[in-house]
């Protein structure tokens, strides 16, 4: 089976422009959240979708967004980039529901850049 | 607001050398899992422990839930060069929302040849 796959890997963006990453969950699995990883704060929760509906929401401003698609793929979008923005965003899947539906499975992560 | 606290942050040991961290926090969770992070990579899950004084072994890693469901540690027995990387202890803090993850802050362990 398949793994969480996220792109780009990469990237390098300007203070000010806006990014979308995106997410491929594991086949099967119908719950995606993502975390921004930082030296200083580690790894925060920004949000989960399940079954294209946000079902929880972390401490970040209104520029960080995301969404789900009908076949649980997703993408985040962070608007108006600040120096700060500057992390390894790393999405997770898991199954959203049953027993083991606390087991998150995580992608390699993109690194983001601001200049 | 549900806090992990990881002890220590850095560890630096020879290889053959046994280990323990730990994760420990003031409030109750229904499960704790640990993961395990290479630079540049994702964490990988290691284990998830769901009972009160639940032992769980995986080769040379031993896992223990607190029987308050407070607490959890992870014993590494002869660590090898490969056991390198960052270990991360997480819980679920959603509510009934098992998909948001509350992080401890990890461990970098460093095995030396």
């Amino acid at each position: 089976k398949a793994g969480v796959t996220q792109t780009p890997r990469y990237l390098i963006k300007t203070r000010g422009q806006q990014v979308t990453l995106s997410c491929s969950p594991i086949s099967g699995h119908r719950s995606v959240s993502w975390y921004q990883q930082t030296p200083g704060q580690g790894l925060q929760f920004l949000f989960e979708y399940f079954s294209e509906t946000q079902r929880n929401k972390g401490n970040f401003p209104g520029r960080f967004s995301g969404r789900q698609f009908s076949n649980s793929r997703s993408e985040m979008n962070v608007s108006t980039l600040e120096l700060g923005d500057s992390a390894l965003y790393l999405c997770a899947s898991s199954l959203g529901v049953g027993l083991a539906i606390y087991e998150q499975y995580f992608g390699p992560g993109t690194r983001l850049t601001v200049t | 607001t549900q806090l992990l606290e990881q002890s220590p942050q850095f560890l630096s040991i020879q290889e053959g050398e046994n280990l323990t961290v730990y994760c420990n926090s003031s409030s109750v969770f229904s499960s704790l899992q640990w993961y395990r992070q290479e630079p540049g990579e994702g964490p990988v899950l290691l284990v998830t422990v769901v009972t009160g004084g639940e032992v769980k072994k995986l080769k040379r890693l031993t896992f223990q839930f607190g029987d308050a469901r407070k607490d959890s540690s992870l014993h590494i027995t002869a660590a090898q060069p490969g056991d390198t990387g960052l270990y991360l202890c997480a819980g679920p803090t959603g509510g009934t929302s098992y998909g948001k993850l509350t992080f401890g802050q990890g461990t970098i362990l460093t095995v030396h040849p």
